[in-house]
């Protein structure tokens, strides 16, 4: 079946970059979604990326998608501490909308 | 999460009540889920709906039941609620032509003593 698979933690420091990893396995997708959820709230959707898209830059926000190798990556540029979170990929293939397990990023000051 | 309402937003139950979740949108997707989240642990996809009158399992479906009447709406329904099922529950849905769609319902945070 698809599966999604995310690193679990990132410790960035402020103003550095972050860079968020995910891959996916179901070859049929068409966007794919990185979500933010913030503790005791809903998920945010951040930002998409096509299928046949390699990048996408949407202001600190920078998606990459490598399609041979199933690989999607979220760079959070000038990272601050409002960005600490848990950030999850979501694949919209075939099937079901299926999540990584969400990866907790914390920024220190 | 206009288009999408989930209710109740909170709900407390003991060991053995039942209760049912309801989910309903307005914006004429067919796919329909309903997912639980735990802390560590992501989103895990209890039951989809991938059109009315059709429902199949997910992951985790045991201890759960759903019911898609219409195109509106799915419910999902705890019969003898346990412990294990605190959790925040959310229902999503989906559409082919995709995008910048917001996909989810605001969740249910249910806690069961």
């Amino acid at each position: 079946g698809e599966d999604v698979e995310q690193s679990l933690f990132l410790s960035v420091r402020e103003g550095d970059s972050s860079v968020i990893n995910c891959t996916y396995t179901d070859s049929s997708s068409t966007y794919l979604y990185w979500y933010k959820q913030e503790p005791g709230a809903g998920l945010q959707l951040l930002t998409y990326i096509f299928s046949n898209m390699d990048m996408k830059q949407d202001q600190r926000l920078t998606v990459l998608l490598n399609k041979k190798d199933k690989h999607l990556s979220l760079r959070i540029a000038d990272t601050q501490t409002g960005d600490s979170a848990i950030y999850f990929c979501l694949d919209t293939g075939r099937r079901a909308l299926t999540f990584g397990s969400g990866t907790r990023l914390q920024v220190q000051p | 999460n206009a288009g999408v309402t989930q209710t109740p937003k909170f709900q407390v139950l003991k060991t053995g009540q039942s209760m049912t979740l309801q989910c309903a949108q307005d914006m004429n997707h067919n796919s329909m889920y309903w997912y639980r989240q735990d802390p560590g642990m992501g989103l895990r996809l209890i039951y989809y709906s991938a059109s009315e009158g059709t429902t199949d399992k997910g992951e985790v479906p045991n201890g759960y039941n759903v019911s898609r009447l219409n195109k509106r709406e799915f419910s999902l329904r705890l019969e003898s609620a346990a412990p294990s099922q605190t959790s925040v529950y959310f229902c999503a849905m989906k559409e082919l032509a995709g995008g910048n769609e917001q996909f989810f319902g605001p969740g249910t945070r249910l806690t069961v003593l």
